[in-house]
């Protein structure tokens, strides 16, 4: 059974880099699929924020694109998210999951809140 | 950017009822939509995919249909676990994915 797991700080400070790991169980990241990131404001719908492919090639939104790296490290089954320069907007639940073109698995989701 | 808009924003129907979602996307994306489900405090799950495909284990009440620029979800006969929030999703070559606005499905 295939199992994502979002990790990372719960809280940032705005202007500061957020960053957060997705580890995979079940299933070996360098087997195929897109992995993905994607964000939910309080109270607000979903925001697509970006993909790797299992060989490393990224694609991004493109409203978020100036200020996002996602990265995989295929030896721990993980990969990574970094959004830098973040405002009380980027305030959200975090969640990763796999797709081709439609997330058929996904992590539970963790809270990012962005406050001083 | 393909901009898909749901409507209605909300849905307030019984149990049983028939309930009808519609998602219009600003361009053509052919066959390439998705329908999620969330529950409160969950993640997304996927229900339809390439417009009228349902996804593994999800029961045969739930119904996609269009292609092009409108979409339809149905659920024929509302159980009590179906009263959420539905998005519908696409993935354009190129542009990436974007997802609507969500239609809340609320028990009336």
């Amino acid at each position: 059974q295939v199992q994502l797991q979002e990790s990372g700080p719960g809280l940032v400070k705005p202007s500061e880099t957020l960053s957060l790991t997705c580890t995979v169980s079940g299933y070996s990241i360098s087997s195929g699929y897109y992995w993905g990131w994607i964000r939910q404001p309080p109270g607000k719908g979903l925001e697509w924020i970006g993909s790797i492919y299992h060989s490393g090639s990224t694609y991004y939104n493109p409203s978020l694109k100036s200020r996002v790296t996602i990265s995989v490290d295929t030896s721990k089954n993980q990969f990574s998210l970094k959004l830098s320069s973040v405002t009380a907007a980027d305030t959200a639940v975090y969640y990763c999951a796999r797709h081709y073109y439609y997330m058929d698995v996904w992590g539970k989701g963790t809270t990012v809140t962005v406050s001083s | 950017e393909i901009v898909l808009t749901q409507s209605p924003a909300t849905l307030s129907l019984s149990p049983g009822e028939r309930a009808t979602l519609s998602c219009r996307a600003s361009q053509s994306v052919s066959s390439y939509l998705a329908w999620y489900q969330q529950k409160p405090g969950q993640a997304p799950r996927l229900l339809i995919y390439d417009a009228s495909n349902r996804a593994t284990g999800i029961p045969a009440r739930f119904s996609g249909s269009g292609s092009g620029t409108d979409f339809t979800l149905t659920i024929s006969s509302l159980e009590p676990e179906d009263f959420a929030v539905y998005y519908c999703q696409q993935r354009s070559n190129g542009e990436g994915l974007t997802f609507g606005g969500g239609t809340k499905v609320e028990i009336k």
